[in-house]
């Protein structure tokens, strides 16, 4: 059974870099079936999708977030990470690690999630 | 950008069907999704690719897409159904979620 888990810092200083890990285990990061992703959820609002990448290094952006966003695949940890820059008060959220679907890059196994602030 | 449009909440009473509507243009070209999030909790994909169920989910839902609309349909409403509902697609740049559906089961 596929587990993914989410770490990292849960306060994050406004114009700081937001950095998170997702762990994988059940499965191989390494797979050409899937890609790998973050998506995030403000309190109290709806699903935002942040990217995507294959473990061979096909990346997917969401345009309002492109120029601040980096995810990064590690295969010999099965880990893959986010990188988000320049962080303000909107950008506090859970975020969730999830596996997406070569097919239509559906997102089809989430990660718990974790509660990021931007806070001073 | 493409976006996906869902109304903000819909109520039934228990054992009636629940439908859902998810509108986008060409939706129908595209494959549709749909997420149900429980409070507090991940969201879980109970149909992908238009109308296919994921291993374990009940047979009560069902899904449908065609022209600019994509359907989820719950038959025989349980009150452990009541939950957030997300459609998604993928417009082969990005993926997009509508903005959720309030599930109220009377």
């Amino acid at each position: 059974q596929l587990q993914m888990q989410e770490s990292g810092p849960g306060l994050v200083k406004p114009s700081e870099t937001l950095s998170l890990t997702c762990t994988v285990s059940g499965g191989s990061i390494s797979s050409s079936n899937y890609y790998w992703g973050w998506i995030r959820q403000p309190p109290g609002k709806g699903l935002e999708w942040i990217g995507s990448r294959s473990y061979s290094g096909s990346t997917y952006y969401n345009p309002s977030l492109k120029s601040r966003v980096t995810i990064s695949v590690d295969t010999s940890k099965n880990q893959f990470s986010l990188k988000l820059t320049s962080v303000t008060a909107a950008d506090t959220a859970v975020y969730y690690c999830a596996r997406h679907t070569v097919t239509a890059m559906i997102p089809d196994y989430w990660g718990q999630g974790t509660l990021v602030t931007v806070s001073s | 950008s493409y976006k996906l449009t869902q109304p903000p909440s819909v109520s039934v009473s228990p054992g009636q069907t629940a439908s859902f509507s998810c509108s986008g243009d060409k939706l129908g070209d595209k494959y549709a999704s749909w997420f149900q999030q429980k409070p507090g909790q991940s969201p879980v994909l109970v149909i992908y690719q238009d109308n296919k169920r994921p291993s374990g989910i009940p047979e009560r839902f069902s899904g449908s897409n065609s022209g600019n609309t994509a359907t989820l349909t719950i038959s025989g409403t349980q009150a452990m159904d009541e939950a957030d509902y997300y459609c998604q697609a993928w417009d082969s740049i990005t993926v997009v979620f509508g903005g959720g559906t309030k599930l109220t089961v009377l």
